[in-house]
């Protein structure tokens, strides 16, 4: 099993520009979640889902939006890039609540 | 407002000798704890986890201690080796009808084991 896998590791955006950052997970989790990491901060929970098709917010979702049409894929999507969004984001994933959740290696994203 | 505190960004702690952090919380809702390692470039590595129904979980090295009317958890590892030089952060959920528990993260302490 790979686990949670991130792509790209590295971006550097300018302002207004758009991205998506892919997350894969291959443990068949129904919940799946997103956080940015700001320095010398703690990950703050963006968007999540539950399953396939069914998508919230967290704490931090403007600026964001998501989608879930599988079980394996959560893209998180940036739209009008801000310097405000250079961060590290983490894609997560657990099987079920109250269990652990497996974190991918994250992407560093830089807006200019 | 945070509701996940480490109050100490960083600990240094002689190599062979306990390691202490500690993590305070401010929402009565949560009752689901755990800690995790972050070496640099990499994700978040869970450690161990804690129910409220307990006071303590142990596995290996590391021990949570939880005290649910001081609000405040830690966590003990030892003895201290090199290789847990990290940065260690402490995430609470609970069922608070929100977030399909997303975890709260405090903003984590640097560990260092000096040689």
């Amino acid at each position: 099993n790979a686990g949670v896998t991130q792509t790209p590791k590295f971006r550097i955006l300018k302002i207004g520009q758009s991205m998506t950052l892919q997350c894969t997970q291959d443990m068949n989790h129904n919940y799946m979640y997103w956080y940015r990491q700001d320095p010398g901060m703690g990950l703050k929970l963006i968007y999540y889902s539950v399953g396939a098709g069914i998508t919230d917010k967290g704490e931090v979702p403007n600026g964001y939006n998501v989608s879930r049409s599988t079980t394996e894929d959560f893209p998180l999507r940036l739209e009008l890039a801000a310097p405000s969004q250079t961060s590290v984001y983490f894609c997560a994933s657990n099987r079920e609540l109250r269990v652990t959740q497996y974190f991918g290696p994250g992407t560093r994203l830089l807006v200019l | 407002d945070q509701q996940v505190k480490q109050n100490s960004p960083s600990l240094s702690v002689q190599e062979g000798r306990i390691s202490i952090l500690n993590c305070d919380y401010t929402n009565s809702m949560f009752d689901y704890f755990l800690w995790y390692k972050k070496y640099p470039a990499e994700g978040p590595t869970f450690l161990i986890s804690i129910s409220s129904i307990k006071d303590k979980n142990e596995d290996g090295r590391f021990t949570v201690f939880l005290n649910k009317s001081a609000k405040h958890l830690s966590l003990h590892i030892v003895p201290s080796q090199p290789g847990d030089s990290a940065v260690y952060f402490c995430a609470a959920s609970g069922n608070s009808g929100g977030g399909a528990d997303g975890l709260t993260f405090g903003k984590g302490t640097h560990l260092i084991i000096q040689p």
